[in-house]
């Protein structure tokens, strides 16, 4: 089955230490995108990807890092930078940009937390 | 920023009964999309509405929208207890280079037997 896959499901960072979320997909779908959900709230994009070796910053991308290397991988590096990285990710692919705007097929998430 | 704003916030119904959940954003847009996403679990994608349509259905899902008034609702009819989640209403803008969704805030819907 196609679909978006993230993992760990869980993860937790302990002070001053830099983490990887990972995101895979099998849709063949160009465009990626990093989402950071907060309790009650609704999604705010972190960063964005519409071809391999190129992304670009959302709305609140300080404190990440991502890279896209390959057309199924976009992995979200979560800084020490970041200082109140606790919340959930959610990484999200669709098939075409531009203003036809194609909707977004979603992972499940990694709930990060600081120890 | 958050473009969308959900109204109600949370709303709570009996099975069977109707729910209507309504979205207001800001600034133009080329469509808005609404998703559901269940407790834990990942956004999925109900319905797509372009900017110049006023009214979709699919299934028990009838989802309206007002470019002048730049809003739109979304009308569950029949609910079921598994309807039970949230629900987020996301407007897609395109700038020339990118399309960008932003997503409302949602609105929690508990459907009861």
């Amino acid at each position: 089955d196609g679909g978006i896959t993230q993992s760990p499901k869980y993860l937790f960072r302990k002070e001053g230490q830099n983490v990887t979320l990972s995101c895979e997909q099998n849709l063949n779908h160009d465009a990626m995108y990093w989402y950071r959900q907060d309790p009650g709230q609704g999604l705010r994009l972190i960063y964005y990807s519409q071809i391999v070796n190129d992304f670009q910053k959302g709305d609140i991308a300080e404190g990440y890092s991502v890279s896209r290397e390959k057309k199924e991988s976009f992995p979200l590096t979560v800084t020490s930078a970041q200082k109140n990285p606790t919340a959930f990710y959610l990484c999200a692919s669709s098939s075409a940009v531009g203003p036809g705007g194609q909707p977004q097929h979603f992972g499940d998430g990694t709930r990060l937390s600081i120890l | 920023s958050q473009q969308g704003e959900e109204d109600p916030q949370a709303l709570s119904i009996q099975e069977g009964e109707n729910a209507t959940m309504n979205c207001s954003y800001k600034t133009s847009i080329n469509n808005l999309q609404w998703y559901r996403q269940n407790s834990g679990r990942g956004l999925v994608h109900l319905i797509l509405i372009r900017s110049n349509e006023r009214e979709k259905h699919s299934g028990r899902l009838r989802v309206t929208l007002d470019t002048s008034k730049k809003s739109s609702s979304l009308l569950i009819t029949a609910s079921r207890a598994a309807d039970t989640a949230s629900y987020f209403c996301a407007t897609l803008s395109y700038t020339g280079t990118a399309s960008k969704l932003t997503f409302g805030t949602g609105t929690r819907l508990q459907v009861t037997l």
